[in-house]
Order: C-alpha cells, then sequence, then structure tokens
C-alpha cells in the first residue's frame, strides 16, 4: 500500500529564508505525487505534482520539487520565505490508474519577520 | 465559478443524532471524494465515488454512509453521530480515471459531536 511520511510537524523560518518540507513515500509502482497548501480555514488546493516527466517539478508562489527515486524522497523546496507562504503543506501519493489519494500527516510552516 | 461547494460550514450534534453532509461541483467531474482531517493526522478517506452510480469505502469508512445522487452531488451521511466524529470533512472532485488529475475541494464543514 502507498504512504507518505513527512517528517517535522512544524518548521519556522524567517523571511526570506530556504524553505524545505521533506516527504517520504512509499509505494509499489511507480508513483504520482503532490504536494498540496492549506491556507487558514480553507480547503486544499493543488501547488504541484509529480506525473513521471521531469523530475523537478515548478508549481506555483515560487516552489518546486524534486523527485528522487533512489531516496524514495519528493521534498518541498522554496528559495525565499514570504509572510504569505504560512499555511498547512501536505504531500500525497497515489498509484496510476486511480485518484484516490493518501495524504502525509502535514506540516505547518511558520514564517517569522 | 463556484467549483466545490459544500454546506453546512458549521455544525454542532448531540450524540445520536443523524445529520447529511452536502457537497456539489460544477465541473462536470467524473470522481468525487470525502475525507476527514484530524490534527496530526492529516486527511483520511471515508468514502469515494469513481463515477455516477458508484460507490466505495476509504480507509475511514465506519459510521458514515454516501449517496452519489447525480453527477454533481455527494452527500456523506451520519447515522448516529459519535464524539469521535468531530472533525472538519472536506469533499472533492476530480476527472477521475488516471490517477494524475488535480483534486478540487471545498471549503470544509466544521462538525462538533457533544
Amino acid at each position: 500500500a502507498q504512504s507518505v511520511t513527512q517528517l517535522g510537524s512544524h518548521v519556522s523560518v524567517s523571511e526570506g529564508a530556504l524553505v524545505l518540507l521533506r516527504c517520504n513515500y512509499s509505494s509499489s509502482v511507480p508513483p504520482y505525487l503532490f504536494w498540496y497548501v492549506q491556507y487558514p480555514n480553507q480547503g486544499l488546493q493543488l501547488l504541484l505534482k509529480y506525473t513521471s516527466a521531469a523530475t523537478l517539478v515548478k508549481g506555483i508562489n515560487g516552489f518546486e520539487a524534486e523527485f528522487k527515486k533512489s531516496e524514495t524522497s519528493f521534498h518541498l523546496t522554496k528559495p525565499s520565505a514570504h509572510m504569505s507562504d504560512a499555511a498547512e503543506y501536505f504531500c500525497a501519493v497515489s498509484d496510476p490508474g486511480f485518484q484516490k489519494l493518501v495524504f502525509g500527516t502535514g506540516t505547518r510552516l511558520l514564517v517569522s519577520p | 465559478n463556484a467549483g466545490v461547494t459544500q454546506t453546512p460550514k458549521f455544525q454542532v450534534l448531540k450524540t445520536g443524532q443523524s445529520m447529511t453532509l452536502q457537497c456539489a461541483q460544477d465541473m462536470n467531474h467524473n470522481s468525487m471524494y470525502w475525507y476527514r482531517q484530524d490534527p496530526g493526522m492529516g486527511l483520511r478517506l471515508i468514502y469515494y465515488s469513481a463515477s455516477e452510480g458508484t460507490t466505495d469505502k476509504g480507509e475511514v469508512p465506519n459510521g458514515y454512509n454516501v449517496s452519489r445522487l447525480n453527477k454533481r452531488e455527494f452527500s456523506l451521511r451520519l447515522e448516529s453521530a459519535a464524539p469521535s466524529q468531530t472533525s472538519v470533512y472536506f469533499c472533492a472532485s476530480s476527472e477521475g480515471g488516471t490517477g494524475r488529475e488535480k483534486l478540487f475541494f471545498g471549503s470544509g464543514t466544521q462538525l462538533s459531536v457533544l
């Protein structure tokens, strides 16, 4: 069965600092991988997805993630954090064939001035 | 451009009461989903509907029932609410079929069971 592990329930950075949110996956087949963001009192929105094309995936709001098969990882990065990036971020995995996502437990990003 | 609409946004129930959460999408999507979100546990799939006329259990289906009323609407029913069902519930939809599509989420229903 597929699963994802997000290391760190909370990550704190200063405005302008590098953002790194970690995600490791487990899947018996080449997976599809996603990052979603949830702003306070809202539903989730797609940031980016990996579907076996380029291993470096660029998303919205300056975020990107790199698929590393050897490390079974799909970490999310952004070179310079903005205050508006404060939110909860979820990594998710699905098997090719049907869109039944399995979500990680989430990482709350805190950005300080 | 409404997307996925959930009602109600907030609800308080007493143990044993029943209620139905409503969800509608206007994107002509084939697949619809119900998730619950609990602190430290992420989102867990309750039920899903791959296409109109079909429903299947997800990870945590106990205590819930669903109805795919038509292509647009997918409701979630709690027959006898329990405090363990206190959660935030999200409905989502996708075009469906290949595993690579984006999920579109509603804004959620915050449910408290006393």
